[in-house]
């Protein structure tokens, strides 16, 4: 079966450089969110996308932006890049509707030297 | 305080044993949770969806849910070594227009040890 995938998977910047990440949902998933996972802590809501519309938003800095295209993948552009962004960012999809069930990428660490 | 907790850890049981993992929750407008089993360097791997209370069983797993006391359990049965992994328990909700809100919430994630 299809799954969320990721890429790239390993992506390292130096500081005050720019990072891009994409993500490719499920088929039929319209629905994309964004979590950061620091090591040793739980995935952060970061922001979604339902239909291309920002659904919602969570600690994302401003320093970052996202938006998801027609074809339903989405990108995660990061600007300025700071050490403490160094970390594990998943991608997620869902059905969208009431269907809350997240099936997540494999993810993309990112270390910001 | 988080929204959601989870029981200190790590966990360690014996193979074949019963593991209990427990999670508690602060946001009363929260609808559904889940339980996903995280191994180290991997993505969230959804294992048990829950939206009404009682207990709903899938396998050896079997997740319980008390809306009244704020409450979201996993019962892992006849854990196995491949058992051993980070388990995050996870709340949501729906917005005011009844779509999926979709924003989970995560625990802290607790550690369990399935040893030989």
């Amino acid at each position: 079966a299809a799954g969320v995938i990721q890429s790239p998977r390993h992506l390292i910047k130096e500081k005050r450089e720019t990072a891009t990440l994409k993500c490719y949902p499920i088929p039929r998933h319209d629905t994309v969110y964004w979590y950061q996972q620091g090591p040793g802590q739980d995935p952060q809501f970061l922001i979604s996308f339902y239909e291309k519309m920002q659904s919602d938003k969570g600690s994302i800095p401003d320093r970052f932006s996202a938006q998801q295209f027609s074809d339903y993948h989405s990108e995660l552009n990061m600007s300025s890049l700071e050490l403490g962004d160094s970390a594990l960012y998943f991608c997620a999809s869902s059905l969208g509707g009431l269907d809350e069930k997240l099936f997540f990428g494999s993810g993309t660490q990112l270390s910001v030297l | 305080q988080k929204e959601v907790e989870q029981n200190s850890g790590p966990l360690s049981v014996p193979e074949g044993a019963i593991a209990s993992l427990n999670c508690t929750y602060s946001d009363r407008g929260s609808q559904s949770f889940f339980w996903y089993r995280q191994y180290s360097g991997k993505s969230p791997e959804l294992i048990m969806s829950i939206y009404s209370n009682g207990d709903k069983e899938d396998g050896r797993f079997t997740a319980q849910l008390n809306k009244a006391s704020q409450y979201v359990s996993l019962l892992i049965r006849d854990s196995q070594p491949s058992d051993s992994a980070t388990y995050l328990c996870a709340g949501g909700g729906y917005n005011a227009g009844g779509t999926s809100y979709g924003k989970l919430t995560f625990g802290q994630g607790t550690i369990l040890t399935v040893h030989p």
